[in-house]
């Protein structure tokens, strides 16, 4: 199965700074890679599919990036509410497999 | 907007089988797409643990497939997960989605709209 390795595990930035998340997979998805948003208490949001179509509803300033094996998800301007688990997702190949997550949190 | 949530007991004594519960309001399991349940152990990342389509056909992840039950209740528009003899390898935060593709396939795919989640710990 594919591997999904996200980096940075911990990503300390402030409010209005611009994030820039990493997923890497073990072999090529082509664009086949989501990304999701994970506040606690809330249920996981998809941001991102096809590794940079935004899904309906998310502002602008989310973006994804990439294909083959390396994918980047992009956050410009960071708002209070984007302080959150974010993660990845292959659906390449079977089984679909996920990130270990990057924690974006306020510095 | 399709909602989803789970429910069902915290706590599962080993050797029980652990048992959940997806609600959806918004959207009519039966009319359409895969309903899917994906957990989180704890420190590891998510996997996909099984589906259930609009008819009621079941797809597992193999490694769990002897252990699994998944069904719909259609009266009720939810679908329940059954996991047998559960372990503390099965503690997990459990959650259920909806595959986002109604091209009624089991290709894999990503998930649209997911419930909150709910934690369940193996434990005597």
């Amino acid at each position: 199965e594919v591997v999904l390795t996200q980096s940075p595990g911990t990503l300390s930035l402030s409010p209005g700074e611009r994030a820039t998340l990493s997923c890497r997979a073990s072999q090529s998805v082509i664009i086949d890679l989501a990304w999701y948003q994970r506040r606690p208490g809330q249920a996981p949001r998809l941001l991102v599919y096809g590794a940079s179509s935004r899904a309906t509803g998310i502002p602008d300033r989310f973006s994804g990036s990439g294909s083959g094996t390396n994918f980047t998800l992009t956050i410009d301007r960071l708002e209070p509410e984007d302080f959150a688990v974010y993660f990845c997702q292959q659906y390449g190949s079977s089984p679909v497999t996920f990130g270990q997550g990057t924690k974006v949190e306020i510095k | 907007q399709v909602q989803l949530q789970e429910s069902g007991p915290r706590m599962v004594q080993p050797s029980e089988t652990l048992s959940l519960t997806c609600a959806v309001s918004g959207y009519s399991i039966t009319s359409g797409y895969s309903w899917a349940w994906i957990r989180q152990p704890p420190g590891k990342g998510l996997e996909w643990i099984g589906s259930v389509t609009h008819r009621g056909g079941t797809y597992y992840t193999p490694s769990l497939s002897s252990r699994l039950t998944i069904s719909q209740d259609t009266s009720k528009n939810q679908f329940s997960l059954r996991l047998s003899s559960v372990t503390a390898a099965d503690t997990a935060f459990y959650y259920c989605a909806r595959r986002g593709s109604n091209d009624r396939t089991r290709r894999p795919y990503f998930f649209d709209f997911w419930g909150q989640g709910t934690p369940v710990t193996v434990s005597s």
